[in-house]
């Protein structure tokens, strides 16, 4: 079964610094890769998703990550936050046998940008 | 503009009452799921469908039901049978249903219980 870990519930961080969040997965077969964030009181949206290729990928709002089969990992980065990027992160898994666009989540990382 | 539309943002439910929550998409999309967010637990899948008049259960299905009449419609009936329904339900819909597409949320439905 395929499953999705964020390793931290909440990172506190201030303006201009940079920022990592990580996210660890598991899963017996090839996997599409996602990160979307959820500002308090909406939906989702997508920040970027690795299908294939190119180990690093850049996405809205000046996030990268970056695809590391070895380690199982698609750590999320960002070199200068602002407060506006304050709102939950969450990794997601697909590929699961079956067909279907099953998205497996993570259970997110509240990212909190101070001042 | 094109996108997915959930109403109400509120909802109230009356113990063994039955409530229905809204999901409307202009995206042309064939694909439309349901989900569950509680906090600190991600999202979780309830029901989805590929095409009109075909929906499948997914991980928290019980005492939830759906219906997919129209291809721009995808409603879910929380039923008296759901005994812990307090939660945030968010609609997604995608183009086709396949692994490596993208799923558009859209803004959600907060749903509490009297």
């Amino acid at each position: 079964a395929q499953s999705v870990t964020q390793l931290d519930s909440q990172v506190p961080v201030f303006e201009e610094a940079p920022v990592e969040l990580r996210c660890n997965y598991s899963s017996s077969v090839s996997v599409y890769l996602f990160w979307y964030v959820q500002y308090p009181n909406q939906g989702l949206q997508l920040l970027l998703k690795y299908l294939s290729g190119s180990t690093l990928v850049k996405g809205i709002n000046g996030f990268e990550a970056e695809f590391n089969k070895s380690q199982t990992s698609f750590h999320l980065r960002k070199p200068s936050v602002h407060i506006s990027d304050t709102a939950e992160y969450f990794c997601a898994v697909s590929g699961a046998p079956g067909g279907y666009n099953k998205l497996i989540f993570g259970a997110g990382t509240r990212l909190a940008v101070h001042p | 503009d094109g996108g997915i539309t959930q109403s109400p943002k509120y909802l109230f439910r009356k113990e063994g009452q039955n409530v229905t929550l809204s999901c409307e998409q202009n995206l042309n999309h064939d694909a439309m799921y349901w989900y569950r967010q509680d906090p600190g637990q991600g999202l979780r899948l309830i029901y989805y469908s590929q095409i009109v008049n075909d929906f499948q259960k997914g991980d928290i299905a019980e005492g939830y039901s759906v219906s997919r009449e129209k291809k721009e419609s995808f409603p879910l009936t929380v039923t008296s049978a759901q005994k812990n329904p307090t939660a945030f339900y968010l609609c997604a819909s995608s183009p086709s249903g396949a692994t490596s597409e993208t799923q558009y949320f859209g803004p959600g439905t907060r749903l509490l219980v009297l």
